[in-house]
């Protein structure tokens, strides 16, 4: 129940194309929902998130669409670059009632999508 | 800030060895995880400290791996005997709010 799915595990998009990337989760606790994105010999580093009083939240190309009642969000990248080329983590924790950390947390994350966007 | 700062960032050593990995967090911070990355698992949480103090290491994959924070600027994770399994990267990650965390470049792990 503590497990984030992700898929697809690889994903191959035109230059200009959409990139879609799902995750899917069980535990009904969970209430954030980040995003890492990971180049090549780096760390993860958060890209956008969402908590799930909102269904979409938008940062420039990238958006997160959430579907409370299915339990899944996903994460979509409009205009695809080749410097977008990474792979992408989701995410879910609890934040427990108080923002600021309080007594749980830990983020879960899925297995990563490596996404190559071709020129 | 220079963000989370590890070292080494390559570490090659001989199955039964000791293996030291150290990390700076980012000054301010009183969160400070280690994660261990593998094509097989993913990212795993092997244990987070709050304040300097370890709070969650049921990650930690057996009794050869242990991690310490002697201040709110340093931590290391020592596995003593390494074991070819253990061949990963470790990341250390740094974060006022334990759910946003701010990862280091990481240490890939080769036991040979």
């Amino acid at each position: 129940q503590q497990q984030v799915k992700q898929s697809p595990q690889s994903l191959i998009v035109q230059k200009g194309g959409i990139s879609i990337i799902n995750c899917a989760y069980e535990n009904t606790a969970f209430d954030y929902f980040p995003w890492y994105q990971q180049f090549p010999g780096k760390g993860p580093a958060l890209l956008i998130a969402i908590r799930p009083d909102v269904s979409e939240k938008k940062e420039g190309r990238f958006t997160i669409s959430f579907n409370k009642s299915a339990k899944q969000f996903s994460l979509h990248i409009m205009d695809s670059q080749p410097g977008d080329s990474a792979t992408y983590f989701c995410a879910a924790s609890m934040r427990g009632i108080d923002w600021y950390g309080g007594s749980q947390g830990n983020l879960i994350f899925g297995k990563g999508t490596k996404l190559s966007v071709k020129p | 800030d220079a963000g989370v700062i590890q070292s080494p960032r390559h570490e090659v050593t001989e199955m039964g060895q000791e293996v030291t990995l150290r990390c700076k967090p980012i000054s301010g911070h009183d969160y400070l995880f280690w994660y261990r990355q593998t094509m097989m698992r993913g990212l795993e949480l092997l244990i987070y400290f709050n304040n300097n103090v370890p709070i969650d290491d049921s990650g930690m994959p057996e009794d050869r791996f242990s991690a310490k924070m002697p201040n709110a600027s340093f931590s290391t994770l020592k596995i003593q005997p390494s074991e070819p399994r253990d061949s990963a990267v470790y990341f250390c990650a740094s974060s006022q709010r334990r759910f946003e965390a701010f990862f280091g470049q990481g240490t890939r792990l080769t036991v040979v």
